[in-house]
C-alpha cells in the first residue's frame, strides 16, 4: 500500500467554484505527478514537478495550477470550475535516482461540476 | 498521440482461465510497465521489464517484451475474481525527461 493520499474522494460543486484538491505522500519522494482520467479511459499528465519549487505542464492542456511549497504537498487548484472540468484526478509520486520510474498513486479524487 | 494501446479493451473470462492482454507502444522506450486500477481507486504498479529484458515473472504475472515489434504481452494465469479490473500499460521513452505515457487499458473480468 502506498503512502500517498488525497482528499476529498469525491467532490460535487456548482459551476465557477474555486476548488483544491489535495495531495500529500510522506514516502520522500521528489517527484510528483498530476493526471486526469475520464472513465475507462486512459490517463493523461496534466502537471508534474520534480522537487521543491518546479512545476511543469504535462501532455494534457488544463486550465488548472499547481503548486510545491513543500515535498510531501502537491495541491492542484482549479479557480473557477465548469462542467467539462468533471473527471477523475489522479496524483503519483516517484523517488530520485535508479529505477525511479515507478509511480506510487493515491486513490484519486472524483470531481463532479454541475 | 497515445504511446500504449492495450488489446483488447476488455476481456472476460472464467475463474482458473489465463488472460493475456496486449499493449503496442509507437517510439523506442526505455521500460514498459504494468499497473492495475480497481473500479474507482488509483492505480497500482505491478511489474516493470527494461528494453533490455525479453520476459518478467512475478507470482502469477508473466510479462513479455518484443522491441522490434514495439510489443509487450501481460499473462495472468490461473486468474482469480479478484483480478477483476483495469490493466494499463505505461512506456517511459528513450531518452525523454523519464515521464510515464498510459495506454487506454483493458477491462479484465473474471467471473466466479
Amino acid at each position: 500500500e502506498a503512502d500517498i493520499y488525497q482528499t476529498p474522494r469525491y467532490l460535487v460543486i456548482g459551476t465557477g467554484k474555486k476548488i483544491t484538491l489535495e495531495c500529500s505522500q510522506t514516502m520522500g519522494h521528489d517527484k510528483m505527478y498530476w493526471y486526469q482520467q475520464d472513465p475507462g479511459m486512459e490517463l493523461h499528465l496534466i502537471h508534474y514537478s520534480y522537487g521543491v519549487n518546479s512545476t511543469e505542464k504535462g501532455d494534457l492542456s488544463s486550465e488548472s495550477t499547481v503548486s510545491r511549497i513543500r515535498t510531501e504537498h502537491f495541491p492542484l487548484t482549479l479557480e473557477s470550475a465548469r462542467p467539462s472540468h468533471t473527471s477523475q484526478y489522479l496524483c503519483a509520486s516517484s523517488r530520485e535516482g535508479p529505477s525511479t520510474d515507478t509511480q506510487y498513486f493515491g486513490p484519486g479524487t472524483r470531481l463532479t461540476v454541475l | 498521440s497515445q504511446q500504449g494501446e492495450e488489446d483488447p479493451q476488455a476481456l472476460s473470462i472464467q475463474e482458473g482461465e489465463n488472460a493475456t492482454m496486449n499493449c503496442s507502444y509507437k517510439t523506442s522506450i526505455n521500460n514498459l510497465q504494468w499497473y492495475r486500477q480497481n473500479s474507482g481507486r488509483g492505480l497500482v504498479h505491478l511489474i516493470l521489464i527494461r528494453s533490455n529484458e525479453r520476459e518478467k515473472h512475478s507470482g502469477r504475472l508473466r510479462v513479455t517484451l518484443d522491441t522490434s515489434k514495439k510489443s509487450s504481452s501481460l499473462l495472468i494465469t490461473a486468474s482469480r475474481a479478484a483480478d477483476t479490473a483495469s490493466y494499463f500499460c505505461a512506456t517511459v521513452p528513450s531518452g525523454s525527461a523519464r515521464q510515464l505515457t498510459f495506454g487506454s487499458g483493458t477491462q479484465l473480468t473474471v467471473l466466479p
